[in-house]
């Protein structure tokens, strides 16, 4: 089957400028993930949906960061705007049904934030 | 707080030695524990997955190990190979429904020839 697809595969931008990132899930996936992984670091969640509803948000910072999943199948992540401290890999992961089933994980977004 | 420690931070073998990586946690309740696997690039790739349960699984090369009660894993590489070289995560799954991973930061593994 089919992964999960991102793109695009980097990005760079100048401070304060917006970015959008895409993301196409396995087929017949529910849930859907951001995660944002810093150099050094594990990933950090950011959004999970369910469907094309929102399940958790809590560490997404909602003063810059958005995120939505129309028709429950595709989903773009959008910072504007953006700050030096963004700087990133971006992942989207999937799982067929409920949070902790088996989480399959793009190939990520790197963006750099000069 | 709900925590995923590793150990060590990195780590350099020589190609066909073995290695273990360490994890301990904090997370309760706790419902399974995961090994991912990250190439530079790449997205983490799920390696195994054990649930409070179960002591022991192997995928391959790669066996890991749970103690439940020490809330401590590991992960052993037998007879490494230059692509093992990555970064292997470990995950923690909170025991309640739509509740996000708690992900540790990582060992970085370097096999040389």
């Amino acid at each position: 089957e089919a992964g999960v697809a991102q793109s695009p595969r980097y990005k760079i931008i100048e401070k304060r400028q917006s970015v959008a990132f895409w993301c196409n899930p396995i087929s017949g996936h529910a849930t859907l993930y951001w995660y944002q992984q810093i150099l050094g670091q594990g990933p950090k969640l950011l959004i999970q949906f369910q469907n094309n509803g929102v399940v958790d948000d809590s560490q997404l910072p909602k003063d810059r960061f958005s995120a939505e999943r129309l028709k429950g199948v595709d989903s773009t992540l959008k910072i504007q705007p953006a700050k030096l401290e963004d700087s990133a890999v971006y992942l989207c992961a999937s799982s067929l049904v409920a949070g902790w089933d088996e989480q399959y994980f793009g190939p990520g977004t790197r963006l750099t934030v000069t | 707080k709900n925590q995923v420690e590793q150990s060590p931070q990195s780590l350099i073998i020589l190609e066909g030695k073995n290695c273990t990586l360490q994890c301990n946690y904090t997370v309760s309740p706790f419902s399974n524990l995961r090994w991912y696997k990250q190439d530079t690039g790449r997205g983490p790739v799920s390696l195994t997955i054990m649930t409070f349960s179960e002591n022991t699984k192997s995928n391959g090369r790669y066996t890991a190990t749970l103690d439940a009660d020490t809330k401590q894993s590991s992960l052993h590489i037998t007879a490494s190979q230059l692509s093992d070289s990555a970064s292997y995560i470990c995950v923690v799954s909170h025991r309640q429904a739509g509740t996000a991973l708690i992900f540790g930061k990582g060992t970085t593994l370097s096999v040389s020839s």
